[in-house]
């Protein structure tokens, strides 16, 4: 059973940081790109970082470039967001999502699986 | 960077009758090299984790209902429920996956 669980959300102030995780299993990490969405407070889903199998890609959302930095621990099956100097319009629930990889096209696609997610609160 | 807009933001429809949700990309997400249009739809209830419902536009997700159903190519997108139940009460987005990954601002689906 594929598993997505993300932790290290909390209450944070402005300007600070944190460090968000997500441990998965049920799947050969190391073969997949992830990726993080987040979905503010009664709002919709916004794509927010994602990186390559060996962690050699990053790509972020403008609104994150510069602040938020994405890793992965292939070895512990885990993905990381490093998230500084955090701003107000940051909270939100923070979800890990795997990119399904379409074998006839070679591409990593659309979102088939997804963590709980896990609230970050940037407040002072 | 390419731009979901849905339509409308939200609809009432009574049980059993039919729901249409729109769904437009700024630019076109079809593929050319093998003729697929790189767009999904989502269903997130209340409280819950997105769940996949539609890929390449019109492919259904196993276990899905056979009541839900894609269509549209290049830029204009339709999911629609043929016959809707209390338990798709929910927001719906569509998700381009053509040059990154962008959302819809999604639909909200209530009962009449």
């Amino acid at each position: 059973e594929v598993q997505l669980v993300e932790s290290g959300g909390g209450l944070v102030q402005p300007g600070g940081s944190l460090r968000l995780s997500c441990a998965v299993s049920g799947f050969t990490f190391s073969s997949y790109w992830m990726t993080w969405v987040r979905q503010a407070p009664g709002k919709g889903l916004e794509w927010v970082a994602t990186i390559k199998q060996d962690g050699s890609e990053k790509y972020y959302v403008d609104s994150v470039k510069g602040r938020f930095t994405l890793s992965r621990d292939n070895a512990k099956n885990s993905l990381y967001l490093q998230m500084n100097s955090l701003r107000a319009d940051d909270t939100a629930v923070y979800y890990c999502a795997r990119p399904y990889y379409d074998i006839l096209t070679g591409h990593f696609t659309y979102f088939d699986y997804w963590g709980q997610g896990t609230l970050v609160t940037v407040s002072s | 960077d390419i731009v979901m807009t849905q339509s409308p933001d939200s609809l009432a429809v009574s049980l059993g009758e039919r729901a249409t949700i729109n769904c437009k990309s700024s630019q076109s997400v079809l593929y050319s090299s093998n003729n697929k249009n790189y767009l999904a739809w989502y269903q997130q209830k209340p409280g819950q984790t997105p769940k996949l419902l539609i890929y390449w536009a019109s492919t259904r997700e196993s276990g899905v209902p056979d009541r839900f159903s894609g269509s549209g190519s290049g830029t204009d997108f339709t999911l629609t429920i043929s016959s809707l139940q209390a338990e798709d009460v929910a927001i719906y987005y569509c998700q381009q996956y053509y040059n990154d990954w962008t959302f819809g601002q999604g639909t909200k689906v209530e009962i009449k």
